[in-house]
């Protein structure tokens, strides 16, 4: 079956530590994004990509890094830098909707929760 | 600057009907959707506006008046399963680029 993977699912870090997420995503989509839920919060982009080895930052980058070398992954840091990171991650990848029916909605992995400790 | 605003929380009764409201000021519109998350999970699709007018899917039924920057979510039958958060998210025409809203928490009582 096809979708996205995301893991770790649970992920604990001192503080001072990168941790490297995880997605996967076998529906062959172009573009793939990660987004940052905090409690009572919306969901916030952090990095999204259209295309391999290219990507671009979102409304809230700083403090993490994202690859994309192969069209199936997108692996996000959240470096020492990040001031806050404990929160619920998510990784979506949408198709273009250059053809219709096609709308291009977002499918998303499980999330993965960061808590730093 | 991106702003979508939604009521932060909502109750209903089983059985009932509740709309959800969407308001968006945003640059650029090249599409809103609705999305579904039950607490802990991930987001799930619900419906697609594009142009103005009702888009029905079963129980779920979702409008879109793009000149008032407006939308709603109407949910038809309540049932206890619909207790979850529902997102509004319009797609800017620069590339796949989404925003969300806060969400709407609801509770359905029995």
């Amino acid at each position: 079956d096809g979708g996205i993977t995301q893991s770790p699912k649970y992920l604990f870090r001192k503080e001072g530590q990168n941790v490297t997420l995880s997605c996967e995503q076998n529906l062959n989509h172009d573009a793939m994004y990660w987004y940052r839920q905090d409690p009572g919060q919306g969901l916030r982009l952090i990095y999204y990509s259209q295309i391999v080895n290219d990507f671009q930052k979102g409304d809230i980058a700083e403090g993490y890094s994202v690859s994309r070398e192969k069209k199936e992954s997108f692996p996000l840091t959240v470096t020492s830098a990040q001031k806050n990171p404990t929160a619920f991650y998510l990784c979506a990848s949408s198709k273009f909707p250059d053809r219709t029916p096609v709308t291009g909605e977002l499918f998303f992995g499980e999330g993965s929760r960061l808590t730093v400790l | 600057g991106q702003n979508i605003d939604q009521p932060t929380e909502m109750t209903a009764t089983e059985g009932a009907i509740v709309q959800i409201n969407c308001t968006y000021q945003t640059s650029g519109f090249n599409g809103l959707f609705w999305y579904q998350q039950h607490a802990g999970e991930a987001p799930t699709f619900l419906s697609y506006n594009v142009l103005d007018g009702l888009e029905e899917k079963g129980r779920f039924s979702s409008f879109l008046s793009r000149s008032k920057g407006y939308s709603y979510l109407l949910l038809k039958e309540l049932q206890m399963k619909d207790s979850a958060s529902y997102l509004c998210a319009v797609r800017r025409n620069y590339g796949q680029n989404f925003v969300f809203g806060p969400g709407t928490r609801l509770s359905v009582l029995p």
